[in-house]
């Protein structure tokens, strides 16, 4: 079965540590994307790939990198310089086409404490 | 600013009725338009898009509508069932090609009644 797998689901740091979020796609779609969602917001985008080893920021990459060494592969670091980091992270991928859908994993709960 | 606006956080609709979703947008660039469906502690699954060209599209129970003069569009579910309660997200998109260029609306809570 395609799609995205992102781990763990839950994730649990004590403030000033970073931490890393897994994202793995085996649909072979050349994009990949971190968003956040927060209670009651919509989606916001982090940090965006449309290739490997290139990536660009989203809207609110303050605290956040990325790297994107394979095409399957697109983890996210959330830094002890990201002041909010209690949230829901949602990892997606899309082909180049475009307007193509964007296919999302099941996203990881991050609790910072 | 908010470019995508879903004025109604929750929505409850009995079941077997029509649910309707609206969306309003600000940015004229925008030419395509999607929405999402959210279950808790999910992600988010694509369930219809429509084109700037058009001013409907169906899929089944689904219907989206366009209204380009009003910045608005809506999607209709008929008749709704227990299973369609869940957040849906309005998208658009400026026609950059990727999702880059995709605004979010904050969503819309749908419940649907026994």
């Amino acid at each position: 079965d395609g799609g995205i797998t992102q781990s763990p689901k839950y994730l649990f740091r004590k403030e000033g540590q970073n931490v890393t979020l897994s994202c793995e796609q085996n649909l072979n779609h050349d994009a990949m994307y971190w968003y956040r969602q927060d209670p009651g917001q919509g989606l916001r985008l982090i940090y965006y790939s449309q290739i490997v080893n290139d990536f660009q920021k989203g809207d609110i990459a303050e605290g956040y990198s990325v790297s994107r060494e394979k095409k399957e592969s697109f983890p996210l670091t959330v830094t002890s310089a990201q002041k909010n980091p209690t949230a829901f992270y949602l990892c997606a991928s899309t082909d180049r086409g475009r307007n193509s859908p964007l296919h999302f994993g099941n996203g990881t709960r991050l609790t910072v404490t | 600013d908010q470019q995508v606006k879903q004025n109604s956080p929750s929505l409850s609709v009995q079941e077997g009725r029509i649910s309707i979703l609206n969306c309003d947008y600000t940015n004229s660039m925008f030419d395509y338009f999607l929405w999402y469906k959210k279950y808790p502690a999910e992600g988010p699954t694509f369930l219809i898009s429509i084109s700037s060209i058009k001013d409907k599209n169906e899929d089944g129970r689904f219907t989206v509508f366009l209204n380009k003069s009003a910045k608005h569009l809506s999607l209709h579910i008929v008749p709704s069932q227990p299973g369609d309660s869940a957040v849906y997200f309005c998208a658009a998109s400026d026609g950059g090609g990727g999702a880059d260029g995709l605004t979010f609306g904050k969503g819309t809570h749908l419940i649907i009644q026994p």
